[in-house]
């Protein structure tokens, strides 16, 4: 009964791949989130869905696209993968908005060869 | 610009020893919250600090936020193995997405 999943949790491929990670939460939160968390630990926000209505897209790649097709349900998508898009990327969600406590998932470690 | 800085980066004690790690920042922030990250997992939540001034304890482990809400601080009394991980400090304003600092990696040697 994991609260926040997301799959794969390990994801290695080649440069100008395309890949996507999936993440699934069964609180019956209102907003999820992508965040990247980069080799020295900075935990950064990508996006965040209310509802499935994106409402923050922090300046990220457009290789990078988000869908949600319902409120308990976040894919992140990435085209043609580079070097520097190695990292853990953590998606979460919360109840009744952005600043409200998050609720992560194990995170997704991508590493790009 | 890093808007919450915490001290030290690095921490390695031995089990049983008192330790404090800070969050700092010019800003004044509505609430902070605290998190834990254990290897291969995500931050969990410890606890979220409202009110300057405001000390919150989780059994061994003291939260205070300071009194202009722009600082905060987490202690632990005798630290066992188990509270090893990253603790991360995230400041909310308004109605804007957290923003976390880069945390304290703490270990403690049994």
């Amino acid at each position: 009964d994991t609260a926040v999943s997301q799959t794969p949790k390990y994801l290695v491929t080649q440069m100008g791949n395309d890949k996507s990670i999936k993440c699934e939460q069964n609180l019956g939160h209102d907003t999820m989130y992508w965040y990247k968390q980069d080799s020295k630990k900075f935990l950064k926000i990508m996006f965040s869905y209310n509802n499935k209505e994106l409402i923050i897209n922090e300046t990220v790649p457009n290789r990078f696209s988000p869908k949600s097709p319902d409120k308990a349900h976040l894919n992140l998508h990435i085209n043609s993968l580079e070097l520097g898009d190695s990292a853990v990327y953590f998606c979460a969600s919360s109840q009744g908005g952005v600043n409200q406590p998050q609720h992560f998932g194990d995170g997704t470690r991508l590493s790009i060869l | 610009t890093q808007l919450l800085e915490q001290s030290p980066q690095f921490l390695s004690i031995q089990e049983g020893e008192n330790l404090t790690v800070y969050c700092n920042s010019s800003s004044v922030f509505s609430s902070l919250q605290w998190y834990r990250q254990e290897p291969g997992e995500g931050p969990v939540l410890l606890v979220t600090v409202v009110t300057g001034g405001e000390v919150k304890k989780l059994k061994r482990l003291t939260f205070q936020f300071g009194d202009a809400r722009k600082d905060s601080s987490l202690h632990i009394t005798a630290a066992q193995p188990g509270d090893t991980g990253l603790y991360l400090c995230a400041g909310v304003k308004g109605n804007t997405p957290l923003v976390f600092g880069k945390g304290t990696r703490l270990s403690v040697i049994a």
